[in-house]
């Protein structure tokens, strides 16, 4: 059971909007910087969005990240067949002292 | 440029230990707070353990307090993972990461990640 609560799937058509959510609580996302990861199969992750909505250079920007009180998500836009990967959510929990990574969501393009 | 390469990783038999090791290139290690972040296979990431970037402050998951501890040696840009009493849920692949934030400041989340090594825990 992950500290952070991830939709195990989504999907979409290609040039579709994608919207993965991301729930944690006050001693989490609330509170502190929220990062998602790219990962693909056999790859290492990749960062995707640092510091809640901030794009690492070469990201493109039909990725974006936001964040409302306890819950954060990721937005893919105009969803292409390279986006199918898996997508983590994390933070800091002040309540544990430790990272907390979310379940992650496999996005599948239809 | 900006590089970190596990090794260390291999199979061994359960209560066990291994130590694993990170060497990290193209930055200056001691600014930086880094973690261990593991993946079993067919699983999601999880969070392992952090060390600061001075090692005044060490952060375990739950699950391997007691068992495992994080060190690093600035003088050879390396960070550790000392692994004991090793488990079959352990079996994962294991990766070193540097946190996002700098000096004391770490964020949780990290920027820059290695390509992994593999553990196997197994009789």
């Amino acid at each position: 059971q992950s500290v952070l609560t991830q939709p195990p799937s989504a999907s979409g058509t290609p040039e579709q909007r994608v919207t993965i959510a991301c729930s944690g609580s006050s001693s989490n996302i609330e509170n502190h910087y929220v990062y998602w990861y790219q990962q693909l199969p056999g790859t290492a992750p990749k960062l995707l969005i640092y510091r809640t909505n901030e794009r690492p250079s070469g990201v493109p920007d039909r990725f974006s990240g936001s964040k409302s009180g306890t819950s954060a998500s990721l937005a893919i836009s105009g969803l292409r067949s390279e986006d199918e990967a898996d997508y983590y959510c994390v933070a800091w929990d002040d309540s544990l002292s430790a990272v907390v990574f979310g379940g992650g969501t496999k996005v599948t393009v239809l | 440029q900006v590089q970190l390469v596990e090794s260390g990783g291999g199979v061994v038999q359960p209560g066990t230990s291994l130590r694993l090791s990170c060497g990290a290139s193209g930055f200056t290690f001691s600014h930086y707070a880094m973690h261990w972040v593991r993946q079993a296979p067919g699983k999601g990431l999880e969070w392992v353990a952090l060390i600061s970037y001075d090692g005044g402050k060490k952060y375990y998951a739950d699950f391997v307090k007691g068992r495992f501890t994080i060190s690093r040696d600035s003088a050879k840009s390396t960070l550790y993972l000392q692994m004991n009493s090793l488990r079959t849920d352990d079996t994962a692949v294991f990766y070193c990461a540097r946190d996002d934030g700098f000096g004391d400041n770490f964020l949780g989340g990290v920027d820059i990640w290695g390509q992994g090594t593999t553990v196997t825990v197994s009789s």
